[in-house]
């Protein structure tokens, strides 16, 4: 077990509908980043957060937007969704963006 | 050019057999890698580091060639439960640009 958790593990939406996953990253890690993983694909970079803040950002549109709170959880929210947006989203936690990045189970969301 | 290419897979062995995965990276820049398993539906697991002077760990060894730009790992008398899908990660060379995947390679060992 890494410690860190998403919810929901599985997601069913409706093309145009929006979407927020969750994310508890591990106690102390300070760092979450989000991606995005198509069937048959590597895991693609959506953005990372630190401290609250955004310091990073993979080639996903605005429609992809997220949260930190204070306790260091996060929340990815997608707008206007889309069949391709179908996919297994993963956060991973971390002490810094250099360190050993720890993944929770993932939600599997699809979009009919 | 992708910024993490792996071998094509899939990877059909016996047990006991040897298996060698490569990898190679574009951004020179970048400093750390590493080598993530993720079994099928389930979520990547960091399998091990790796470093310019190699390392070891138990029966899987990976090798980095910074002047190559290429990572590879090495699986020795492969076992049923190594099958999985290999996924080749280099850290971004910026700050916070997280990790960078490859597509991955599969591997099936059967008895």
């Amino acid at each position: 077990e890494t410690g860190v958790t998403q919810s929901p593990t599985h997601l069913i939406k409706t093309r145009g509908q929006q979407v927020t996953l969750r994310c508890s990253s591990q106690s102390g890690h300070n760092t979450v980043s989000w991606y995005q993983q198509a069937l048959g694909q590597g895991p693609q970079f959506i953005f990372q957060y630190y401290r609250e803040e955004e310091n990073g950002r993979g080639n996903f549109p605005p429609r992809f937007s997220g949260l930190q709170f204070p306790n260091y959880s996060s929340e990815l929210n997608v707008n206007a969704l889309e069949l391709d947006d179908s996919a297994l989203y993963l956060c991973a936690s971390s002490l810094g963006d250099r360190d050993q990045a720890f993944f929770g189970q993932g939600t599997r969301l699809t979009v009919v | 050019r992708k910024e993490v290419e792996q071998d094509p897979g899939p990877f059909n062995v016996p047990e006991g057999a040897t298996v060698a995965f490569n990898c190679t990276y574009s951004n020179s820049a970048s400093q750390s890698f590493f080598w993530y398993r993720q079994d099928c539906r389930k979520e990547p697991k960091l399998l091990m580091s790796v470093y310019s002077s190699g390392n070891e760990d138990g029966r899987f060894t990976a090798q980095l060639n910074r002047a190559s730009q290429y990572i590879s790992l090495l699986i020795r008398d492969s076992k049923l439960s190594d099958s999985a899908t290999y996924l080749c990660v280099v850290n971004g060379a910026q700050a916070g640009t997280a990790l960078i995947f490859g597509k991955g390679t599969t591997l099936s060992v059967s008895s």
